[in-house]
């Protein structure tokens, strides 16, 4: 079983949907987590952290359930800028130090047409 | 804003030769991180390095070797390149410590291995 495992879609919604990203992560032990964006071609970019409580910013609502290992993206009223792939992301390592290495999923690709 | 560079954007180069990626930031972070990224299997790390002189392996270091001589610096080397290197390599630094964990990635070396 892959560590992160994420849907690769493809997503393809309009402008002004709503959509969801899921992700499960077969650590138990895991203590962080984060939504990242990559854009075609670029490099991959801090999007947010999740905490456990839930978080917000702006149209983007990221929600942790650890109880069954599973974080979840939502984004809001769509624009075409959010066409990218988001890769969910966890630092598998509970307590000690861990030298920061992170665990990526595969990657989620969605695109938003007019 | 954190930078971390790439020498190069792309490169080509011939099945047997040596290969150099090189990586500076600019953050003084303490951990250091390359990647290679494929289509269909994401983004796997191949070695990482915690402190100057210090390097461990990653999920995939078979055919490649580091080197960390200085803080800012982390050099990737391929000491005898094969086209199954093909591939986006990336590299990532950060901070120590829990809740630092935040990647900051390079914008990437497109490598051919004709």
């Amino acid at each position: 079983r892959k560590e992160v495992e994420q849907d690769p879609g493809p997503f393809n919604v309009p402008e002004g949907a709503t959509v969801a990203f899921n992700c499960t992560y077969s650590n138990s032990a895991s203590q962080s987590f984060f939504w990242y964006r990559q854009d075609c071609r670029k490099e991959p970019k801090l999007l947010m952290s999740v905490y456990s409580s839930g978080n917000e910013d702006g149209r983007f609502t990221a929600q942790l359930n650890r109880a069954s290992q599973y974080i979840s993206l939502l984004i809001r009223d769509s624009k075409l800028s959010d066409s990218a792939t988001y890769l969910c992301v966890v630092n598998p390592i509970a307590g000690g130090t861990s030298y920061g290495k992170l665990t990526f999923g595969q990657g989620t690709i969605l695109t938003v047409h007019p | 804003d954190v930078k971390v560079t790439q020498s190069s954007r792309y490169l080509v180069k011939r099945t047997g030769e040596k290969v150099f990626l090189e990586c500076v930031q600019d953050m003084d972070h303490e951990n250091m991180f390359w990647y290679r990224q494929d289509p269909g299997l994401g983004l796997r790390l191949i070695y990482f390095s915690y402190d100057v002189k210090m390097k461990e392996k990653g999920d995939i270091p078979e055919g490649y070797s580091v080197s960390r001589e200085k803080k800012e610096r982390f050099s990737l080397i391929l000491e005898s390149a094969s086209t199954n290197q093909t591939s986006m390599y990336l590299c990532a630094s950060s901070f120590s410590g829990r809740g630092q964990e935040t990647q900051y990635f390079g914008p990437g070396t497109r490598l051919l291995v004709l």
